[in-house]
């Protein structure tokens, strides 16, 4: 089982659609989660960090579920300037050190 | 507007070349980091450096060699590269490397080796 695992899709959705995405770590001793996005060609750029409680930023909403070590991101009106690739990423604290996990991304295309 | 500077922002070179990248972050941060993201590869975590000592060091070839000589500043040095590590490189910084705060990302070097 990868450590970080997220679809790749890509989720094509049209303009002011909500869409979800889901990563599953591995590791139970995660201790911190975010999200980024990133571009084509582009350096990835933090989009937010994924709080217990969850935690919500304009259109965008992160959750954390423990018991089942997955988070989520949900984007409610989407634009077409949200066609991106998201970023799933865990740090977990392991006998060598913290380490800080990438999943492979989830691309969203959003459509007129 | 970036805080994490990265240069040059394109690189091509042959495998006996010897060139270097060059990071500055202006973030006050503490950590920094090397990544390389090659096509439809997550990324992956190269050198980590906390108050310019480094702290990681996941496996990477010789022919990479970091250089961190102040906590604003890190080095790649490359010599002798192979067409595979042909990628985008990434540098980052974080307030600490205890993970618990999110690291900013500079646009990248990408590298191509004929």
């Amino acid at each position: 089982r990868k450590e970080v695992e997220q679809d790749p899709g890509p989720f094509n959705v049209p303009e002011g659609a909500t869409v979800a995405f889901n990563c599953t770590y591995s590791n139970s001793a995660s201790q911190s989660f975010f999200w980024y996005r990133q571009d084509c060609r582009k350096e990835p750029k933090l989009l937010m960090s994924v709080y217990s409680s969850g935690n919500e930023d304009g259109r965008f909403t992160a959750q954390l579920n423990r018991a089942s070590q997955y988070i989520s991101l949900l984007i409610r009106d989407s634009k077409l300037s949200d066609s991106a690739t998201y970023l799933c990423v865990v740090n977990m604290l392991t006998g060598g050190g913290n380490k800080l996990t990438f999943g492979t991304g989830t691309q969203l295309k959003v459509e007129l | 507007e970036t805080g994490v500077t990265q240069t040059p922002r394109h690189l091509v070179m042959g495998m006996t070349n010897k060139k270097s990248l060059k990071c500055e972050q202006h973030l006050g941060h503490n950590a920094m980091y090397w990544y390389k993201q090659s096509a439809k590869k997550p990324l992956e975590l190269m050198f980590v450096y906390s108050l310019e000592e480094r702290v990681e060091n996941n496996s990477v070839p010789s022919r990479f060699s970091p250089e961190c000589p102040n906590s604003s500043h890190l080095f790649l040095h490359l010599h002798t590269l192979q067409p595979e590590d042909s990628a985008l490189y990434l540098c980052a910084s974080s307030q600490d490397w205890t993970g618990a705060q999110p690291q900013h990302f500079g646009d990248g070097t990408r590298l191509s080796i004929l």
